[in-house]
C-alpha cells in the first residue's frame, strides 16, 4: 500500500508565473485536500475534491484552483503567484466517510521571489 | 468542520519527562484526531479517539476526551528527542474536512 506523493518537492517560481502541484492519493481513498502552511503556522485549508468535484473551499481566492482525476490524483494551480504565496504545500487523502484520519504527502515547498 | 485550539503554543522538557497538551474546540466533535509534524515535512496521523470513548491509548500516547469541557489532551510518556515536533488536533465533524489551529510546538532537550 503506498502513501501519499507529492511532486516536486521543492519549487522556486517568480512573482506573476503559474504554478501546478501535483498529489497521487493513497490506495484505496477517494478524497483528496490541500493544505497551504505558511512559515511558524498551522496548515490552512484551500479546498476538498471528492469524486472529481470540488467538495469545500477555504478562504483563497480563485487563482488558486484544482483538479481531481478518476484515479483520485490531484493538481493544485497557482495563478498569478504573489510573494506571500511562498509555503509549503500539504496535500491529504482519506476515505469518505472519514474514520480513519487523513495520511499526508511530504510536501512542495514553494517560493516566489 | 470544526477548528481545534492548541494549548499550550509552546512546550520545551527534557528527555524522559511526560509532555502533556490540550485541544478544545467549540461544538460537538465526531472523530477528533491528532496529529504530529516534524519541522517542514508532512503531517502524521497519531490517533483518534470518537465521541463516545473517553481515553485511548497508543504505545507512549494517551490521549483523554471530556466532551463536557468540549476538551482532548494528548500525553506524551517518557519524551525523547524524537517526539520534537509540532502536534495538532482537528475534528472533520461530519464534513470531513480538518481545520487545523497553530498547534503545540515540543522541543524535547537530550
Amino acid at each position: 500500500e503506498t502513501g501519499v506523493t507529492q511532486s516536486p518537492t521543492h519549487l522556486i517560481k517568480t512573482r506573476g508565473q503559474q504554478v501546478t502541484l501535483r498529489c497521487s492519493s493513497q490506495s484505496g481513498h477517494n478524497t483528496v485536500s490541500w493544505y497551504q502552511q505558511a512559515l511558524g503556522q498551522g496548515p490552512q485549508f484551500i479546498f476538498q475534491y471528492y469524486r472529481e468535484e470540488e467538495n469545500g473551499r477555504g478562504n483563497f481566492p480563485p487563482r488558486f484552483s484544482g483538479l481531481q482525476f478518476p484515479n483520485y490524483s490531484s493538481e493544485l494551480n497557482v495563478n498569478a503567484l504573489e510573494l506571500d504565496d511562498s509555503a509549503l504545500y500539504l496535500c491529504a487523502s482519506s476515505q469518505w466517510p472519514n474514520n480513519y484520519g487523513y495520511t499526508f504527502g511530504s510536501g512542495t515547498r514553494l517560493t516566489v521571489v | 468542520s470544526q477548528q481545534g485550539e492548541e494549548d499550550p503554543q509552546a512546550l520545551s522538557i527534557q528527555e524522559g519527562e511526560n509532555a502533556t497538551m490540550n485541544c478544545s474546540y467549540k461544538t460537538s466533535i465526531n472523530n477528533l484526531q491528532w496529529y504530529r509534524q516534524n519541522s517542514g515535512r508532512g503531517l502524521v496521523h497519531l490517533i483518534l479517539i470518537r465521541s463516545n470513548e473517553r481515553e485511548k491509548h497508543s504505545g507512549r500516547l494517551r490521549v483523554t476526551l471530556d466532551t463536557s469541557k468540549k476538551s482532548s489532551s494528548l500525553l506524551i510518556t517518557a519524551s525523547r528527542a524524537a517526539d520534537t515536533a509540532s502536534y495538532f488536533c482537528a475534528d472533520p465533524y461530519n464534513t470531513d474536512k480538518l481545520i487545523f489551529g497553530t498547534g503545540t510546538r515540543l522541543q524535547v532537550f537530550p
